[in-house]
């Protein structure tokens, strides 16, 4: 069974701080990772991918990737009351539905 | 742009009763997939297909069953459904690559009474 973990929080963190996002996985086939981002009430919606060890930077948002450690984490620099939502970490081993961590809940206060 | 779109926001039935659940995509997309997501349970893989007529079992396939007869539709059937079926069901697509993205529909809030 793979597993990828998550703390479920609720993260808090003031407006203008970095907020950090961490996941392990199990399965060491995974090539690629998927962060969703999941507003309240809403569908997830994709918001970065990453598949090479190091860091892919998009705007306000860094993936890092350490596969030897099976580790990836999201980072949100600036954080604005509007990334208040739940993020979702997901593996890809490829040809196989993705397999979803239960998500971390972020609270960006005002 | 990538669309799926399910066929109701808000569903209420009854115990017993037979639930059907669509979800149709525009993109040609070879593979889709049903889920429920309940709190802290996150995303729970319930049926998959990665072509017409073909299915595949997730992880919590009991109490569903799914029809895939055109490469746009997938549909969710609930048998017999109950209480605990209660949830937020999402429908996703992707193209049979890889490197697989997933597409989420607006998902369908259904209650069993």
């Amino acid at each position: 069974q793979k597993e990828v973990e998550q703390n479920s929080g609720p993260l808090s963190v003031p407006e203008g701080a970095i907020a950090s996002l961490n996941c392990t996985y199990s399965d060491r086939g995974s090539q690629s990772f998927f962060w969703y981002r999941q507003y309240s009430g809403k569908s997830p919606e994709l918001i970065m991918f990453i598949y090479s060890n190091g860091d892919k930077e998009d705007g306000r948002f860094t993936a890092q990737l350490n596969k030897a450690s099976q580790y990836v984490s999201l980072l949100i620099r600036d954080s604005q009351p509007s990334d208040s939502a739940t993020y979702l970490c997901a593996p890809d081993s490829g040809n196989t539905p993705l397999v979803f961590g239960k998500g971390t809940r972020l609270s960006v206060i005002a | 742009d990538v669309k799926v779109t399910q066929s109701s926001r808000y569903l209420v039935k009854r115990t017993g009763e037979k639930v059907f659940l669509e979800c149709v995509q525009d993109m040609d997309h070879e593979n889709m997939f049903w889920y429920r997501q309940d709190p802290g349970l996150g995303l729970r893989l319930i049926y998959f297909s990665y072509d017409v007529k073909m299915k595949e079992k997730g992880d919590i396939p009991e109490g569903y069953s799914v029809s895939r007869e055109k490469k746009e539709r997938f549909s969710l059937i609930l048998e017999s459904a109950s209480t605990n079926q209660t949830s937020m069901y999402l429908c996703a697509s992707s193209k049979r690559e890889a490197t697989i993205e997933q597409y989420f529909g607006p998902g369908t809030r259904l209650t069993v009474t």
